[in-house]
């Protein structure tokens, strides 16, 4: 089983749309979590870090469920600049202050006129 | 805003020639990271570097590979003979005491 999996999309949507992202994680033990943005050819910037008891930022809202080991990323009234690739990460369990990053392979979004 | 910077932006080289990626990481920054995307997979964690020596290391990080922080300043990736595999965008990263991870914008690496 891959340790973080998400459904790679594409997700072809317009404007104003409202799109929902999925992604799993094998690893119950896992610390922290994620959603990054990536756009064609260049770096993952972070978007939010998910909470258990859920959070929201302006149109983006991220929810996780530990006990189905479950994560997800909500966007309402989607632009045009929406349109990249939404990368789940995880911190697995380690110790010692750094953080290895455990990617998805990535939620294609494309939000036409 | 301070950010994580990266030369060359695209380096080409021969199979079995050694390169050397270059990251500068945000100046107060502690920890440091590569990692690599190879065209249309996902992102890949191959090294992380703290107090001057590696934390963790990722199977694809074998005895090719090797980082190092030479002058406090950079943080460099050597592969010392390359394979066609090698190709990949690689990633530098570095992380403050706040925990977030800031990328660099990355270096193209083309093995021919």
């Amino acid at each position: 089983r891959k340790e973080v999996e998400q459904d790679p999309g594409p997700f072809n949507v317009p404007e104003g749309a409202t799109v929902a992202f999925n992604c799993t994680y094998s690893n119950s033990a896992s610390q922290s979590f994620f959603w990054y943005r990536q756009d064609c050819r260049k770096e993952p910037k972070l978007l939010m870090s998910v909470y258990s008891s859920g959070n929201e930022d302006g149109r983006f809202t991220a929810q996780l469920n530990r006990a189905s080991q479950y994560i997800s990323l909500l966007i309402r009234d989607s632009k045009l600049s929406d349109s990249a690739t939404y990368l789940c990460v995880v911190i697995g369990p380690v110790s010692g202050g750094y953080n290895k990053l455990i990617f998805g392979a990535g939620t294609r979004l494309a939000v036409h006129p | 805003e301070p950010e994580v910077t990266q030369t060359p932006s695209h380096q080409v080289t021969q199979m079995g020639q050694e390169v050397i990626l270059r990251c500068v990481p945000i100046s107060n920054h502690l920890y440091f990271y590569w990692y690599r995307q190879i065209l249309g997979q996902k992102v890949e964690f191959l090294v992380s570097f703290y107090n001057n020596e590696i934390s963790e290391k990722s199977e694809i990080f074998d005895d090719q590979f090797s980082v190092e922080r030479p002058d406090g300043s950079n943080f460099t990736l050597k592969i010392r003979s390359t394979k066609l595999e090698d190709s990949a965008m690689y990633f530098c990263a570095s992380q403050g005491t706040g925990g977030e991870q800031f990328f660099g914008p990355g270096t193209r690496l083309t093995v021919l």
